[in-house]
Parts: structure tokens; sequence; C-alpha cells
């Protein structure tokens, strides 16, 4: 089986502008978190989407959004970037749910200037 | 908000040696699930223990989780140099609603 696949692996934006993260889960896993990982904060959970839906939702501003769509393939934007987004985005998915067994994408290293 | 907190900070030993890392947590929790993250890439699952669990072994990890204390630890047993990588642990708890919660981790060197 395929792992958790993210895309771009590496992505360099300047502030204001906006990016979209993309996220293919383990064949079979319909939930899907985000998480954000900084050397200040460590991983901070955005949100999680199951079928589609979004089940959980972490405390980020309404710039970070996401979505599911019905092959549970998910995407993740920023909107207006600030220089304070720079941070590794990893995905997970899960077959049981975002508090169990997680499997993680390699990561997407946003660097904004 | 991080539910876990990991000690130590930083642990750097010899191969051979066995190496321990601890999580504390605040609330009450149905799992607890350790994971390791090479430099800059995803992390990857270890183990899980649930809360009515007090020991779990896979291969050279040993973890317990002690409920009336709220902590936890990770034995690595026989380091290799390959083990050198970042320890996180992650809590699963309806006080934080269907996610995990991860502590700030602990950095393992294992020298050669």
């Amino acid at each position: 089986k395929a792992g958790v696949t993210q895309t771009p692996r590496y992505l360099i934006k300047t502030r204001g502008q906006q990016v979209t993260l993309s996220c293919s889960p383990i064949s079979g896993h319909r939930s899907v978190s985000w998480y954000q990982q900084t050397p200040g904060q460590g991983l901070q959970f955005l949100f999680e989407y199951f079928s589609e839906t979004q089940r959980n939702k972490g405390n980020f501003p309404g710039r970070f959004s996401g979505r599911q769509f019905s092959n549970s393939r998910s995407e993740m934007n920023v909107s207006t970037l600030e220089l304070g987004d720079s941070a590794l985005y990893l995905c997970a998915s899960s077959l049981e749910g975002a508090g169990e067994k997680l499997f993680f994408g390699s990561g997407t290293q946003l660097s904004v200037l | 908000s991080q539910q876990g907190e990991e000690d130590p900070q930083a642990l750097s030993i010899q191969e051979g040696e066995n190496a321990t890392m601890n999580c504390s947590y605040k609330t009450s929790i149905n799992n607890l699930q350790w994971y390791r993250q090479n430099s800059g890439r995803g992390l990857v699952h270890l183990i899980l223990i649930r809360s009515n669990e007090r020991e779990k072994h896979s291969g050279r990890l040993r973890v317990t989780l002690d409920t009336s204390k709220k902590s936890s630890s990770l034995l690595i047993t026989a380091s290799r140099a390959a083990d050198t990588a970042s320890y996180f642990c992650a809590t699963g708890g309806m006080e934080y609603g269907n996610k995990l919660v991860f502590g700030a981790g602990t950095i393992l060197r294992v020298k050669s």
C-alpha cells in the first residue's frame, strides 16, 4: 500500500500570497488530519476531515482552511500569508479516526519571505 | 496547546546503551502513543497503549503507562545510531475531541 503523499515537498512564498497544500491519504483511510510544526510551538493540530466533513478544528485563524474530496484526498489553504506561517505542514491519515494511530506524510516545508 | 510534556528535552547516549524518555499529561486519556521523527521528515508511529493497559512491548521498545500519575515512559533497549531522532508522545482523549495532542518531544542522539 502506498503511504501518505504530500505535495509539494518545499514551497517558498512571500507575505500576502496564498498557498494550497495537497495530501493523498492511504487507500481506505477516510480520516485526514493536518498539523503545523514549528520549532517554537511544536506540533499544533489544525483540523481533521472525515468523509468530506470537518470534524474538529484547532485554534488557528480563519486564514487557515481545508477541504476533503470524495476520494478522501485533502487540501489545506492558507490565505494572506504571514512570516509566522513558515513551518512544516504535516498531513496524517487514519483508519479509525484522528485520535487513533496516525500515518504521516513527509510534510510540506513552507517558507514565507 | 500541548497535553504531554516529555522529559528530558535532549538525551545523548552511546550505542548499545538503553534510552528512557518520559511523558506527563494533564487530563484523562483514551490512549497514549509514541512517534519518532527523523530530521525534517514526517512522524512514524511506534506504539499505542490504551488507558486500561500498563505495559506494552514492540521489538526493542517498551512503553509503560501509569494513569494515576498521568505519566508514560518509553524505553529503547540496546540503542543504535539509527535510533537518533526526535521522539514525541501524543495523547488521545475525549476531552480534546477526536485528535491527538503532541508533546514537545525528546531529541535522542545515539553516538557510535
